[in-house]
C-alpha cells in the first residue's frame, strides 16, 4: 500500500529564515497532497495542497513544490515567524476514495 | 458554519468503563473520518464513512472499538471495555467530495482511562 515518509521529524529555525519540510510517498497513481499545521494542543488544519497537474503551489509565506517523477513534495515557508512554530504533517491521496496516506510529522521551532 | 463538532472534549474514566464519543459533521459533507493520536504513534485512522456508510474499518484496533452513523449529521465512536492503552486523543474530520478533497477537523476528544 501507499506510505508516505517524511523528513525531518523535528527542524529548528531562527526567525526570519526559511523552513523547508520533505515528503517521499510510494504509489505513483497519488494524485493530491495536502499539508496540515498543528499546533499545540488543536486540531490540524488544512494549510496548503497541490495536484498531481502541478508542479508548484504558492499561498503568501508558504508553497508547496511536487516533483511526480522522485515522487516527492516540498513545504517551503519563508521569512519564518514564532507563529509558524508547530507540527507540519503531509499526506498524499489517490483521491478516488478520500483516505489520506499521514507522514509521521516535522516539529518545527521557531527561535527567537 | 460551526464546522466539525466532537462531544466530549474531555473524558476520564475507569478502565472496563464504557466510553462513547460524538461527531457532528459540516453539514453537506458526505465523508467523515474517526482518526486517533497519540506520541508514539502518531495520527491513525481508524473506521470512514462515505453516506453514512462504513466503507473502511480496518484501522479498528479491536472489537472493542466501534463506530456507527446512523444519519448524515451524527456519528459515534464507542468504546467498550476501555483500556488505558485506548487513551488517545480522538478527532473527527469530515469532506464534501464535490470540494478539494480537504479534511476539517473537529477539535477532538482527549480520552484519559485510568
Amino acid at each position: 500500500g501507499e506510505n508516505v515518509e517524511q523528513h525531518p521529524s523535528t527542524l529548528s529555525v531562527q526567525e526570519g529564515d526559511s523552513a523547508v519540510i520533505k515528503c517521499t510517498y510510494s504509489d505513483s497513481a497519488s494524485n493530491y497532497f495536502p499539508w496540515y499545521k498543528q499546533e499545540l494542543g488543536k486540531r490540524p488544519q488544512l494549510i496548503i495542497d497541490i495536484r498531481s497537474n502541478v508542479g508548484e503551489k504558492k499561498d503568501q509565506r508558504i508553497a508547496v513544490t511536487l516533483n511526480k517523477t522522485a515522487k516527492h513534495f516540498s513545504l517551503h515557508i519563508t521569512e519564518t515567524q514564532p507563529e509558524d512554530s508547530a507540527v507540519y504533517f503531509c499526506a498524499a491521496s489517490k483521491g478516488s476514495n478520500y483516505q489520506l496516506i499521514w507522514g509521521a510529522g516535522t516539529k518545527l521551532i521557531i527561535k527567537p | 458554519d460551526a464546522g466539525v463538532i466532537q462531544s466530549p472534549r474531555h473524558e476520564v474514566t475507569e478502565m472496563g468503563q464504557e466510553v462513547t464519543l460524538r461527531c457532528k459533521p459540516i453539514s453537506g459533507h458526505d465523508y467523515l473520518f474517526w482518526y486517533r493520536q497519540t506520541m508514539m504513534r502518531g495520527l491513525e485512522l481508524l473506521i470512514y464513512f462515505n453516506n453514512n456508510v462504513p466503507i473502511d474499518d480496518s484501522g479498528m484496533p479491536e472489537d472493542r472499538f466501534s463506530a456507527k452513523m446512523p444519519n448524515a449529521s451524527f456519528s459515534t465512536l464507542k468504546i467498550q471495555p476501555s483500556e488505558p492503552r485506548d487513551s488517545a486523543v480522538y478527532f473527527c474530520a469530515s469532506s464534501r467530495s464535490t470540494d478539494n478533497y480537504g479534511y476539517t477537523f473537529g477539535s477532538g476528544t482527549r480520552l484519559t482511562v485510568v
